[in-house]
């Protein structure tokens, strides 16, 4: 049964630096989500993405992150300059068009020092 | 603003009994609504959803909610629990086109 990877599963990076967090969507599909959960909180959209642009995006979502589909098969999302409230697991999913549902990959635990 | 609260943060069973995991949600209308399962170091995976066809919603490994308006409920239930069902449980709501509106979720412990 196809499904959403992300790689790689957990990323330790110190305050700062750049990181980028890798998914690969199921091959048919064609909006992409971002969400994540800090320890202990909900899990949180954090942007949508269709025909190579953001289709929505949250208040969390703001200039230190952003995200590409850089070849027609990954799609990524980059957090330029890490904080500690960075801190989180991260979730990536996909979903066909006019179909409301989502299927999530795993997870990227990422963890700012 | 949109909502979905999730009324127990962890719950208990005794295997072979039944399962109610209860979800409410905030709106004037009819959302769509998901339950979904989270095993250790598994993805989200969808067990169900409520996209205004029937009230009673059957989803995989036994498991079913009723969607209750009246109620503003979209409560999961399952006849009878097995170990394998020891998981976390989430309640989710679509918001517009795009985007999930997460319960803070529901931990299962089932005990043998």
């Amino acid at each position: 049964e196809p499904e959403v990877t992300q790689t790689p599963s957990h990323q330790v990076t110190q305050m700062g630096q750049e990181v980028i967090l890798r998914c690969v969507p199921i091959s048919n599909h064609l909006y992409f989500y971002w969400y994540r959960q800090i320890l202990g909180q909900k899990v949180e959209f954090l942007v949508s993405f269709y025909n190579n642009e953001i289709s929505e995006k949250s208040e969390i979502f703001d200039d230190q992150f952003s995200v590409e589909r850089p070849d027609g098969s990954n799609f990524t999302l980059k957090i330029r300059s890490t904080k500690l409230e960075d801190s989180a697991m991260y979730f990536c999913a996909s979903s066909e068009p006019f179909d409301n549902e989502q299927f999530f990959g795993p997870g990227t635990r990422l963890t700012v020092l | 603003a949109q909502s979905v609260t999730q009324l127990d943060s962890h719950v208990s069973v005794s295997e072979g009994t039944p399962v109610l995991l209860r979800c409410n949600y905030s709106s004037s209308y009819s959302p769509s609504l998901f339950w979904y399962v989270q095993h250790p170091n598994k993805g989200l995976q969808l067990l169900l959803k409520y996209t205004s066809a029937a009230t009673l919603v059957k989803g995989i490994n036994g498991f079913e909610a009723e969607f209750k308006k009246s109620e503003t409920s979209f409560h999961l239930t399952k006849p009878s629990a097995h170990m394998s069902d020891a998981a976390e449980y989430f309640c989710v709501r679509l918001s517009g086109t795009y985007k999930y509106i997460f319960g803070t979720g529901t931990r299962l412990k089932v005990l043998a």
